[in-house]
């Protein structure tokens, strides 16, 4: 039931940089702004980024967020592997009236 | 400090009728912007959102799942209470509340809770 969609899977090996992209519409992240959520395994969900580019006290700035029309990014600079987890974005929907999640991204540190 | 922690049966049977407990603490709910939502996630699956309600009574459902659910509040005890009817296996899932500050961001969530529905 996701309407933003995720690419389902991303890698890379300590320091590097990795970006997650979420592609949604013209009622969501076209119109609303965006928020992006940090899932480490077995855990509930933490608020990583507000406001499509906005990070929560005690969110390191190696995370960033993007947008641009209707598609955000979340980038991870000097990858580390304590973020290894699942990274969702999160918008409210117009049309829907109601919030959305995207599908998720899996970010492994090789 | 904000937390949030849910509370509710562990294993509810098809047909039945799951009632789920969100307590908090750290803010008032009587207090203008401030908001509880809900969230389940199905196991290996992603966050999913039911609904939420505001400070002013402001409620909004899952347009998918509107008519099985329903959520209410009670300032004074701060809680809030998630019904979802007519459960279904497919609604096994861990239930999250969470804290909604500014414009609909879920700024704090709770542990969750897992639901399983089977026979």
């Amino acid at each position: 039931q996701s309407v933003l969609t995720q690419p389902p899977s991303a890698s890379g090996t300590p320091g590097q940089r990795v970006t997650i992209s979420c592609s949604g519409s013209r009622s969501n992240i076209g119109s609303n702004s965006v928020n992006w959520y940090q899932q480490l395994p077995g855990t509930a969900p933490k608020l990583l980024i507000y406001s499509n580019s906005l990070r929560p006290s005690g969110v390191p700035d190696r995370f960033s967020g993007s947008k641009s029309g209707t598609s955000v990014s979340l980038a991870i600079s000097g990858l580390q592997s304590e973020d290894e987890a699942d990274y969702y974005c999160a918008a409210w929907d117009d049309s829907l009236n109601g919030y959305v999640f995207g599908t998720g991204t899996k970010v492994t540190v090789l | 400090q904000i937390t949030l922690k849910e509370s509710g049966p562990t294993l509810v049977k098809p047909t039945q009728t799951l009632t789920l407990t969100c307590t908090f603490s750290g803010f008032s709910l009587s207090t203008s912007g401030m908001g509880v939502g809900w969230i389940r996630q199905p196991p290996g699956e992603a966050l999913e959102w039911l609904a939420l309600i505001y400070w002013d009574d402001d409620k909004r459902y899952s347009p998918s799942l509107k008519s099985r659910l329903t959520i209410t509040k009670d300032t004074s005890k701060n809680k809030v209470v998630l019904t979802v009817t007519t459960m279904d296996p497919v609604d096994t899932a861990t239930y999250y509340c969470v804290h909604l500050s500014g414009t609909h961001v879920m700024d704090v969530w709770g542990q969750g809770t897992t639901v399983t529905v089977s026979s």
